[in-house]
């Protein structure tokens, strides 16, 4: 069974600076998708960015990037120039490739609560 | 604007009473998830449904039952066998057998006992 690892349970950062939010998982397989989830106080669970499994290639959005170590079973989304609403709970999430039963199983991890300070 | 909502926000339930959480979407997805969300716990699978008529127990879906009986709506039943129902529950869509495709999420709903 996959299982997705999230050590920080709270960062925070000072506003127009840069931040890291590490995530670990751990999988025997070799396709698959990885996710980061924004979830802001309104509690509405927001995509960040995705990351294949089979492109080599870090994932872009804006300010946010992702650092993916697939040999080290590692994702970490980067925020730079944190701005004030950046300040969530962000969610690392493992998508499997394999159909299990027509299911695609989604796991999350716990989340890390990001302050951003002004 | 397409989305999902459910409701109500929040939904209070008296010892042995069932009460329904409501999840309507306009995505066109086939595919619905219900999640129960607790502190430092992440979000867990309570049921999903891949197509109408057609649903999948997930990973605690012990005292709560589901039914999809359409395309946009996936109701959940809290029932009085959940002996600690109190928690924040989402539900999503996604579309089916697309891996790459995230899931969409509602407002979710906050659930308390009386």
């Amino acid at each position: 069974a996959q299982t997705v690892t999230q050590s920080q349970p709270e960062m925070s950062v000072q506003e127009a600076e840069t931040v890291t939010l590490s995530c670990t998982y751990d999988t025997s397989e070799s396709d698959y998708y990885l996710f980061w989830y924004k979830q802001p106080p309104s509690r509405q669970m927001i995509l960040v960015i995705r990351q294949e499994a089979y492109k080599q290639q870090n994932a872009t959005e804006n300010r946010f990037s992702v650092n993916f170590q697939k040999a080290a079973k590692s994702f970490s989304l980067k925020i730079s120039d944190s701005q004030l609403g950046d300040a969530a709970m962000y969610f690392c999430a493992y998508r499997s490739r394999t159909n299990s039963g027509g299911y695609q199983k989604v796991t999350f991890g716990t989340g890390t609560k990001l302050q951003v300070i002004p | 604007d397409g989305g999902i909502t459910q409701s109500p926000k929040y939904l209070f339930r008296k010892e042995g009473q069932n009460v329904t959480l409501s999840c309507e979407q306009n995505l066109n997805h086939d595919a619905m998830y219900w999640y129960r969300q607790d502190p430092g716990q992440g979000l867990r699978l309570i049921y999903y449904s891949q197509i109408v008529n057609d649903f999948q127990k997930g990973d605690i879906a012990e005292g709560y039952s589901v039914s999809r009986e359409k395309k946009e709506s996936f109701p959940l039943t809290v029932t009085s066998a959940q002996k600690n129902p109190t928690a924040f529950y989402l539900c999503a869509s996604s579309m089916r057998d697309r891996v790459n495709q995230p899931q969409h999420f509602g407002d979710g709903t906050r659930l308390s006992i009386l």
